[in-house]
């Protein structure tokens, strides 16, 4: 079965300092990969997907950027932190059409 | 763009009543997908509803697709203490290659002892 590592499990970082958040999955190969963004005890809105290695697709204007240096890692990254990023940052990796996503545990991040 | 209305947003009743929580949107999906999730956790995945007015039972949980495969709704039968968590929707998209899922705001659902 797949699993998906993420960490850290909380981060607090300074508004301006540069973001790194990573994502990597086990037991499959070639998945499709999500990062979603949760507001508190919100829906979630999908930041970026990526259908394979240095491919990504952003779904909303914002101060992130995601990275696919491998098949199974994938990063989310800022080179400046804006208050308005904080939020639980969650990976998700599909592997069919129609299959249910599997999301890690998430990142809560706090920008002060 | 796809959105989808979920309502209530809150919801609080008592151990032992019934309760529906909808999934509206204009798009039709492919396939509608409801998760609970728990603080601090990913959502897990609960059901999938593919074809226009499936129906599904997870115990005391019914789910149900509209024929349009517009709609969705839950419905929890003498719901109980551990039922409490955040209900997402979420419909399944088809867009350059990729699969994308398009939640619902979430329904947080609180059942009082």
């Amino acid at each position: 079965s797949q699993t998906i590592h993420q960490w850290p499990a909380t981060l607090v970082q300074p508004v301006g300092s540069p973001l790194s958040l990573e994502c990597t999955v086990e037991g499959t190969s070639n998945p499709n990969l999500y990062w979603y963004r949760q507001a508190a005890g919100r829906g979630l809105q999908l930041l970026f997907y990526s259908v394979g290695i240095g491919q990504i697709s952003s779904e909303v204007p914002q101060n992130l950027s995601a990275s696919r240096p491998q098949d199974r890692q994938f990063i989310l990254s800022s080179k400046k932190l804006l208050l308005s990023d904080s939020g639980f940052y969650l990976c998700a990796l599909g592997i069919i059409y129609n299959s249910p996503l599997h999301f890690g545990n998430g990142t809560r991040l706090t920008v002060t | 763009t796809q959105l989808l209305e979920q309502s209530p947003q809150f919801l609080s009743i008592q151990e032992g009543e019934n309760l529906t929580v909808y999934c509206n949107s204009s798009s039709v999906f492919s396939s509608l997908q409801w998760y609970r999730q728990e603080p601090g956790e990913g959502p897990v995945l609960l059901v999938t509803v593919v074809t226009g007015g499936e129906v599904k039972k997870l115990k005391r949980l019914t789910f149900q697709f509209g024929d349009a495969r517009k709609d969705s709704s839950l419905h929890i039968t003498a719901a109980q203490p551990g039922d409490t968590g955040l209900y997402l929707c979420a419909g399944t998209a088809f867009l350059q290659g990729a699969q994308k899922l398009v939640f619902g705001q979430g329904t947080r659902l609180t059942i009082n002892p």
